[in-house]
């Protein structure tokens, strides 16, 4: 069974902390990372995709992805209220790279 | 650019009925996924359509199908509805299959 795994939170940071958000993986061999974010009663917005091992920034988001340990993990910089949304973890997982697997989304508050 | 755009938004149906929802991507994308999203169950595939052909299929009945067009705007049908139907149905598209994906609005089918 092919798996994402992500905590559900709730996760609560103060405003202009960095929030950081973890996503582990069960398929070594998958290719691609996508972090969406969703506001409640709202569909989900693409905000970070890597595909490379390492660091990749947009603005006050870094998407960081370590293939070895199956981890993927997106950090908020600078947390504003406007951050509060659920994150969603998504894969593409090797044998089915034309689907996205999503976790099941971590609640993030960021307290004014 | 306009984004992805569903129709209807919101369904009301009795168990038992068939409903047809539709997709237009964004201009350019001949990619087009579905999507099912529970409380329960998350985010779950659906299907992909790519040059008016299915490519991959997730792990739900044959009373859910789905088509594309020509302009690549698709649709996808639920016959028979079930209580357990009742979700917000996602449609997201990329310039190919395996690009990265842009959700619309979604449209929420309640079944009665």
């Amino acid at each position: 069974q092919k798996e994402v795994e992500q905590n559900s939170g709730p996760l609560s940071v103060p405003e202009g902390a960095i929030a950081s958000l973890n996503c582990t993986y069960s398929d070594r061999g998958s290719q691609s990372f996508f972090w969406y974010r969703q506001y409640s009663g709202k569909s989900p917005e693409l905000i970070m995709f890597i595909y490379s091992n390492g660091d990749k920034e947009d603005g006050r988001f870094t998407a960081q992805l370590n293939k070895a340990s199956q981890y993927v993990s997106l950090l908020i910089r600078d947390s504003q209220p406007s951050d509060s949304a659920t994150y969603l973890c998504a894969v593409t997982f090797s044998g089915s790279a034309r689907q996205l697997t999503f976790g099941s989304g971590t609640q993030l508050t960021v307290l004014p | 650019k306009a984004g992805v755009t569903q129709t209807p938004r919101y369904l009301i149906k009795t168990r038992g009925q068939q409903v047809t929802l539709s997709c237009s991507p964004i201009s350019g994308h001949r990619s087009v996924s579905w999507y099912q999203q529970t409380p329960g169950q998350g985010l779950q595939f659906l299907f992909e359509y790519f040059s008016e052909t299915q490519r991959n299929k997730g792990n739900f009945p044959g009373r859910f199908s789905g088509r594309q067009f020509s302009n690549s705007r698709s649709e996808m049908n639920v016959s028979t509805l079930e209580l357990g139907d009742s979700a917000l149905y996602l449609c997201a598209s990329s310039q190919g299959p395996y690009n990265e994906q842009f959700f619309g609005p979604g449209t929420r089918l309640t079944v009665l």
